[in-house]
């Protein structure tokens, strides 16, 4: 039973078109995240949600849009997709306020723009 | 906010051996400082974590070690095997609620058979 599951795990699409990748936890955490992951590796914040406030937007563009139903769903919705928004991206999730056990990754969505 | 740096980027070692990888941070806030495994196609996974309350931390063949005043911290895996290989990241956290972890670059481990 996947603690975080985000699909699709492989995303290849063309530039300039709209595309969405959902995530999934049932730990009953608070907070969700995206992260992205680049070609070296480094993970970078992109997105926080507690309780379906948004609480952190690191300088993303405004093509980037974090969507969340309810507290347990955060997807990430992407417009007018660019050559270098291909990358992993990662959803994660922690109890809100509370670190212990720091955060659960989902398995990443490797996103390839062509 | 919080800068993290990791070194080494890429660490090789004989399987049997032990690997340190070592980072500083910036933010002398910083509370918590936790460190991620990532194998090959999959997302990072916690290892071991530890508060600055605390000096070392251990599980088995690993162990944290945290330096407030010189504000760094460090992993140690004792006796390698090569199951150990993978990327290795630390972060560190310093805002309340849901502010984000930073996490260092990553050091590639290479356990060499």
């Amino acid at each position: 039973d996947t603690a975080v599951s985000q699909t699709p795990k492989y995303l290849v699409t063309q530039m300039g078109n709209d595309k969405s990748i959902k995530c999934e936890q049932n730990l009953g955490h608070d907070t969700m995240y995206w992260y992205k992951q680049d070609s070296k590796k480094f993970l970078k914040i992109m997105f926080s949600y507690n309780n379906k406030e948004l609480i952190i937007n690191e300088t993303v563009p405004n093509r980037f849009s974090p969507k969340s139903p309810d507290k347990a769903h955060l997807n990430l919705h992407i417009n007018s997709l660019e050559l270098g928004d291909s990358a992993v991206y990662f959803c994660a999730s922690s109890p809100y306020g509370q670190l212990i056990g720091g955060y659960t990754f989902g398995s990443g969505t490797r996103l390839t723009v062509v | 906010g919080e800068n993290v740096e990791q070194h080494p980027s890429t660490l090789s070692v004989q399987e049997g051996d032990s690997a340190v990888i070592k980072c500083t941070y910036s933010d002398s806030a910083s509370n918590y400082f936790p460190w991620y495994k990532q194998e090959l196609g999959k997302g990072p996974q916690l290892i071991i974590d530890i508060r600055s309350n605390v000096g070392e931390k251990k599980d088995q063949r690993i162990a944290v070690t945290l330096n407030k005043t010189a504000k760094h911290f460090s992993l140690h895996i004792t006796e390698t095997q090569p199951e150990d290989s993978a990327v290795y990241f630390c972060a560190a956290y310093s805002g309340g609620g849901a502010d984000g972890l930073t996490f260092g670059k990553g050091t590639h481990l290479i356990i060499q058979p």
